[in-house]
């Protein structure tokens, strides 16, 4: 069975700042590997995807995501956090075979100062 | 549609009475999900179709929910005799096939509360 980890509930960061939000996976089989974000009352939007081709993977809105076999991670990265990006964050990981099972982590939620 | 759609967007039950949430995947979409998402929480797998087969639904938590897709389009998620525990937002996702890597798109979601 797979499952996500997702190091740190909140994440505060200034405008302009990194952002490094954390996840890290447990899977019996090579996985794919999402990135969503959550704006308030709304759905869940795709960010980027891991399906085993490039380790890294951009993303939309400026994000991007490396897998790291070695290190079960698969981090998501923003270079300078803009005060659009404050959302919730979830990572979640998927068996290749079986798409229905997708396991999601509790999420991060990424607030950004002025 | 242009995306997955959910009606009703937000419900307020009182405890004991049933509700249907209604979910519109994307037109041409073969796979349908429903996940339940608990305050703080990330979403649950609830239940799984390809067209109009329920091919997983491992994930119901009592068999007080129920979901079907009878025309392998429109799906409704339905719970009977709801309890407090239910209150959650109910997401619809849909993709393409159930083919790897295939991208799920979600719904805005259902709120669900139960008093």
């Amino acid at each position: 069975a797979q499952s996500v980890t997702q190091l740190g509930s909140h994440v505060s960061v200034s405008e302009g700042a990194l952002v490094l939000l954390r996840c890290n996976y447990s899977s019996s089989v090579p996985p794919y590997l999402f990135w969503y974000v959550q704006y308030p009352n709304q759905g869940l939007q795709l960010l980027l995807k891991y399906t085993s081709a490039a380790t890294l993977v951009k993303g939309i809105n400026g994000f991007e995501a490396e897998f790291k076999k070695s290190e079960t991670s698969f981090h998501l990265t923003k270079p300078s956090a803009h005060m659009s990006d404050a959302a919730e964050y979830f990572c979640a990981v998927s068996d290749p075979y079986n798409n229905n099972d997708m396991r999601f982590g509790a999420g991060t939620r990424l607030t950004v100062k002025p | 549609g242009a995306g997955v759609s959910q009606s009703p967007r937000y419900k307020v039950a009182k405890r004991g009475q049933d509700v249907a949430l209604r979910c519109d995947p994307i037109s041409g979409h073969v796979s349908l999900f429903w996940y339940q998402q608990a305050l703080g929480q990330g979403p649950e797998f609830l239940t799984y179709f390809q067209n109009e087969a329920q091919l997983d639904k491992s994930g119901l938590p009592s068999d007080r929910f129920f979901a079907e897709r009878p025309e392998g389009s429109v799906s409704t998620l339905k719970i009977q005799r709801t309890q407090q525990e239910d209150s959650a937002v109910y997401l619809c996702a849909s993709s393409f096939t159930q083919g790897v890597g295939n991208t799920i798109y979600f719904g805005e979601g259902s709120w669900l509360t139960v008093v």
